[in-house]
């Protein structure tokens, strides 16, 4: 079983609309959760940042974190094209200093204009 | 302020050729993480580095690969005698020193390196 499981879709939807991503996780010593957003042949480009349980909200963009189920996602209000992209859950446990992430598979998402 | 610079951002190698990745981090980060990425895969830790230390390579392979990360100059990842199963995306990664809240990891653009 992976650490981090994430669906890697593709998804796609129309411009507009209301888009859910998720990642589970097996390992409960995780403490720290992001989302990147990659577009092709393109570095990760960091979105979101929690640590606790709950949601964050910036913008657009909504993190939620449950921690008790093991569960993060990433809400996009009203989807624009510009939001097509791989989507990249990813947490870290520190360990000796290191904060080494993992990741996701990474969700492929295409917004239609 | 300039982000993490990767470079060279193409690289090609023929089987058994050393390839030889560079890294600048951004201004004031001092920790500097190595990834890579498959084709059609999640990101994979492969080593973290501070200056002049290898904090955590748990995620190296055994043999070829190498990482540095000198006083001076750019973080340097080395391949040795390339093979086809080498050829990735490989991300290099930033931090500012490790307090509460300040773990998130700021990646270059990646060197795509094709072994032939």
């Amino acid at each position: 079983q992976k650490e981090v499981e994430q669906d890697p879709g593709p998804l796609s939807v129309p411009e507009g609309a209301i888009v859910s991503l998720n990642c589970t996780y097996s390992n409960s010593a995780f403490q720290y959760f992001m989302w990147y957003r990659q577009y092709s042949r393109k570095g990760p480009e960091l979105l979101m940042y929690t640590y606790s349980s709950g949601n964050k909200e910036d913008g657009r963009f909504t993190a939620q974190v449950d921690k008790s189920s093991k569960y993060i996602s990433l809400f996009i209000r009203d989807s624009q094209p510009s939001d097509s992209a791989t989507y990249l859950c990813a947490m870290s446990a520190r360990l000796r200093g290191a904060q080494k992430l993992v990741f996701g598979q990474g969700t492929r998402l295409t917004i239609n204009p | 302020n300039a982000g993490v610079m990767q470079n060279p951002r193409h690289l090609v190698r023929r089987r058994g050729q050393e390839a030889r990745l560079r890294c600048s981090p951004m201004k004031g980060h001092s920790h500097v993480y190595w990834y890579r990425q498959l084709p059609e895969e999640g990101l994979k830790f492969m080593v973290y580095l501070q200056k002049e230390n290898i904090i955590d390579e748990s995620g190296m392979p055994k043999e070829r690969f190498s990482a540095e990360f000198p006083k001076e100059g750019p973080s340097i990842l080395r391949i040795q005698q390339v093979v086809r199963g080498d050829s990735a995306a490989y991300f290099c990664a930033s931090s500012p020193p490790q307090r509460e809240g300040e773990e998130t990891q700021y990646f270059g653009p990646g060197t795509r390196l094709l072994v032939l």
